[in-house]
């Protein structure tokens, strides 16, 4: 199977910094990468998103980048706001697996006002 | 547009008891995943539903089991309860095309086992 990585562990940031967050994955077949962000008591929600063959993806504040030499992807987050604050998860799916998804361990992120 | 729908969302169940936890997908979409959350573990794929067939299933023991209805909502039960299987049931359901496709997760069901 694949296993995913996912680091810091936890990240605290001043209101309008930058947050970056890490994964890599083990298996070169896997080709697509979501990133989720789950608010207390609720359930993940999909904020983006990225294929195997695109290297970058921006929308809005969010962004994430792939390097697929190095079987890392990351998450960027600009101008942090109070609302970003949760804990966010990188997955990895495995091409011929259906829909299953490979979870990172989570980074959980604190802005700070 | 709705999205997904888990019921119920809290449940306190006894060792030994059985559960059923139940998921309505996405109008449209017609595949259906589960997942266990815990704190020490993350997020753990359980299984895979499309068209009312299992086409993926991960590293759990028989106790936990799993169906899809012709609408595409999908029950998972859990037999034997043991204090470990306390945690948050995620579903999530994709529009199944060609490779993969997005997953949208619902709520969860929080179940407790004492």
């Amino acid at each position: 199977g694949e296993n995913v990585e996912q680091h810091p562990s936890t990240l605290s940031v001043q209101e309008g910094d930058s947050a970056v967050i890490k994964c890599t994955y083990s298996d070169s077949a896997s080709n697509y990468f979501p990133w989720y962000k789950q608010e207390l008591g609720k359930g993940p929600q999909l904020i983006i998103d990225i294929r195997s063959n695109v290297g970058e993806k921006k929308d809005q504040r969010i962004a994430v980048t792939l390097n697929k030499t190095a079987k890392h992807f990351s998450l960027h987050i600009t101008e942090t706001q109070p609302e970003d604050s949760a804990v966010y998860f990188c997955a990895a799916h495995l091409s011929n697996t259906g829909n299953q998804f490979y979870f990172g361990t989570g980074t959980s992120l604190t802005v700070i006002p | 547009k709705a999205g997904v729908t888990q019921t119920p969302r809290y449940l306190i169940k006894t060792r030994g008891q059985q559960v059923t936890l139940s998921c309505s997908p996405i109008s449209g979409h017609r595949s259906v995943s589960w997942y266990q959350q815990t704190p020490g573990q993350g997020l753990q794929f359980l299984f895979e539903y499309f068209s009312e067939t299992q086409r993926n299933k991960g590293n759990f023991p028989g106790r936990f089991s799993g169906r899809q209805f012709s609408n595409s909502r999908s029950e998972m039960n859990v037999s034997t309860l043991e204090l470990g299987d306390s945690a948050l049931y995620l579903c999530a359901s994709s529009l199944v095309g060609e490779g993969v496709t997005e997953a949208f997760f619902g709520q969860g069901t929080r179940l407790t086992v004492v």
